[in-house]
């Protein structure tokens, strides 16, 4: 069965780069119709979608953060990383990886990491 | 505010249909499926609905959806307290290149 694991500093400087890592087992990333996606939630707000990488390679962000974000895989390591620049007290969330392309559904997030919260604080 | 439209609420009593909805426009559920997602408190979302009415293995068929035009809704038969939860709708924007949306979400309390 296939589970995810966000990874990486609970607490980031204003300016700095927030760095995650979402190691998956249980399955390979590099299987072709899987999608990996990563989304926050800011304490007591909504979920908003940061960006997607594909098994082709290619990859997709929102045009609200796509200046500072990078997603990547390790196939190696059968990890996904997410790396976001010049943060903000803004950028404080949970940070959730997600599994996609449940049956086809490219954008269907059908299986979640437990989520990890980054504070952004000086 | 997001996109797509939701109600902040909800609320009914057990054994009650409720119906959540999540209004859009043509470049997004207008052209594209909508996915529904329950969270419940401290935990992470969970995939309910996707392609607008297909459910994943394992969830219950007291939920349902369905979308018309440029709005979709999520419906909850046979309300239990289980269910008290925050629901999302979601679905892929045609502008911009594209991208994922998220809809504010809506708080379920069950009476």
């Amino acid at each position: 069965q296939l589970q995810l694991q966000e990874s990486g500093p609970g607490l980031v400087k204003p300016s700095e780069t927030l760095s995650l890592t979402c190691t998956v087992s249980g399955g390979s990333i590099s299987r072709s119709s899987y999608y990996w996606g990563w989304i926050r939630q800011p304490p007591g707000k909504g979920l908003e979608w940061i960006g997607s990488i594909y098994y082709t390679g290619s990859s997709d962000y929102n045009p609200s953060l796509k200046s500072r974000v990078t997603i990547s895989e390790d196939t190696s390591k059968n990890q996904v990383a997410l790396k976001l620049t010049s943060v903000t007290a803004a950028d404080t969330a949970v940070y959730y990886c997600a599994k996609q392309g449940l049956r086809g559904a490219r954008d269907a997030f059908d299986i979640w990491g437990q989520g990890t919260m980054v504070t952004v604080s000086s | 505010q997001s996109v797509l439209s939701q109600p902040p609420s909800a609320s009914g009593t057990p054994g009650q249909r409720v119906t959540i909805s999540c209004s859009g426009s043509s470049s997004n559920i207008g052209s594209n499926n909508v996915n529904w997602y329950q969270q419940l408190p401290g935990t992470a979302p969970k995939l309910l609905i996707y392609n607008n009415f297909q459910r994943p293995s394992g969830v219950a068929d007291r939920f349902s959806g369905s979308k018309s035009g440029s709005s979709a809704s999520l419906a909850i038969s046979g309300l239990q307290s289980e269910d008290e939860a925050d629901y999302y709708c979601a679905t892929w924007d045609d502008s911009l290149n594209g991208y994922v949306l998220f809809g504010g979400g809506t708080k379920l309390t069950v009476l």
